[in-house]
């Protein structure tokens, strides 16, 4: 059974610095690119950033550009997302997504979330 | 960045209607266009890949429809466990932009 299973999420100043990770299990993780998709409360789904298998194509949010750095450590199949210099504006869930490739890449299994929230 | 606009934001159906929620994106996607259904307090599941293709296990009531910029996602038949927020997202190009949803709740 495919599991991703968030961690690092919790309350952080603005300005300050986390860093998540989402542990794979049930899949090779180093066959598929992975994601991290947020939703603030109440709000709509915003993809956030992913990154190729082999780390070689990656790619971020507007938003968060600049901020936040995804990388990925196939030997322990996980995926990390560093965000720094931290906003109220960044508060939400944050879920750990696995791509599917099949005629189109989606997103096919999702983590149940670690939520950040960013307030003093 | 490729905008994805969804219709209706929310609808009242009853069980046994049938539903149809549009997504329109700001330039042509081909048919690189995903549906995924959010439950309150739950992970979003993808229930349509690539405008068209039903997901395992989803339920054939389930159908989606489109290409270009015009997209369609349709429940044949409103059941119970079908009330939740619907979601489009384009994987044309990054970013992947999601819709903004469309809340399905019960007449």
């Amino acid at each position: 059974e495919v599991q991703l299973v968030e961690s690092g999420g919790g309350l952080v100043l603005p300005g300050r610095s986390l860093r998540l990770s989402c542990a794979a299990s049930g899949f090779t993780f180093d066959d598929y690119a992975m994601h991290w998709v947020r939703q603030a409360p109440g709000k709509g789904l915003e993809w956030v950033s992913g990154i190729s298998w082999n780390s070689g194509d990656i790619g971020y949010a507007d938003s968060v550009k600049g901020r936040f750095t995804i990388s990925r450590d196939n030997a322990k199949n996980s995926l990390y997302l560093q965000m720094n210099s931290l906003r109220p504006e960044d508060t939400a869930l944050y879920y750990c997504t696995k791509e599917a490739a099949v005629i189109t890449t989606y997103f096919d299994c999702w983590g149940q979330g670690t939520l950040v929230t960013v307030s003093s | 960045d490729i905008q994805m606009t969804q219709s209706p934001s929310s609808l009242s159906a009853s069980v046994g209607d049938r539903v149809t929620i549009t997504c329109r994106a700001s330039q042509s996607i081909s048919s690189y266009l995903n549906w995924y259904q959010q439950k309150p307090g739950r992970a979003p599941k993808v229930l349509i890949y690539a405008a068209s293709n039903l997901q395992s296990a989803v339920p054939s009531r389930f159908s989606g429809s489109g290409s270009g910029t015009d997209f369609t996602l349709t429940i044949s038949s409103l059941q119970p466990e079908d009330f939740a927020t619907y979601y489009c997202q384009q994987s044309y190009s990054t970013p992947r932009t999601f819709g903004q949803g469309t809340k399905v709740e019960i007449k």
